[in-house]
């Protein structure tokens, strides 16, 4: 079966800084996505990566490893705003995009 | 620059009435998806389109159906409302193509009682 796994949820600092990891197991693999999702709003997209390597993207980086199945999304100089929750999908040898149950992110002062 | 567009935002359906959510994009975008999210869940595919008068299952199909009769469009219809279809839905957008990220729109929170 296909698996996407993100911790369930963390906690970090205002200012400081955070990695949210995603490891997955799919039927082939053609990209990575994250998206993140404020409460009662609809997912907004942050980032792809396709090859190994950082992409970086002002405070947000993310980061990819095909050979351990494996991803992070990197938050720097973290604000109140970017209390949400953070979505890994894997786009698979079908071009379906699988998707996590997401990582709530919570920033305390 | 309205992007995607779900309508309505809020429904509370009875068991067995039927439904039709409505989706409209203004991009011009060729595929077009509908998801429904459950809490601790991802996001699942229930249909999805790759171009006007085409649809296609995703992993959740059973008891829904799609149509797209015009390329802005895309309508999702509950034809019999269980319990189990309680949930956010969730329309989306994109170009197709392997980096073209989806645009969602607000989602409608339905209620099946």
């Amino acid at each position: 079966g296909q698996n996407i796994d993100q911790p369930t949820e963390m906690t970090a600092t205002e200012g400081a800084i955070v990695q949210i990891n995603c490891t997955y197991q799919t039927s082939g693999f053609n990209g990575l996505f994250w998206y993140q999702q404020h409460a009662g709003e609809a997912p907004t997209f942050l980032s792809y990566n396709v090859l190994d390597g950082l992409e970086e993207k002002g405070r947000f980086s993310s980061f990819l490893s095909r050979s351990k199945g494996y991803s992070y999304l990197l938050l720097k100089e973290l604000q109140m705003k970017d209390s949400a929750s953070y979505l890994c999908a894997v786009l698979d040898s079908n071009y379906q995009l699988i998707w996590g149950a997401g990582t709530k992110l919570i920033i305390k002062p | 620059n309205a992007g995607v567009t779900q309508t309505p935002k809020f429904r509370v359906l009875k068991t067995g009435q039927s439904m039709t959510l409505l989706c409209a994009q203004d991009m011009n975008h060729e595929y077009m998806y509908w998801y429904r999210q459950d809490p601790g869940m991802g996001l699942r595919l229930i249909h999805y389109s790759v171009g006007e008068g085409t649809t296609a299952k995703g992993e959740v199909p059973d008891g829904y159906n799609v149509s797209r009769l015009k390329k802005q469009n895309f309508l999702l219809g509950l034809e019999s409302a269980a319990p189990s279809q309680t949930s956010v839905y969730f329309c989306a957008s994109s170009r197709g193509g392997d980096n073209q990220p989806q645009h969602f729109g607000d989602g409608t929170r339905l209620s099946i009682l």
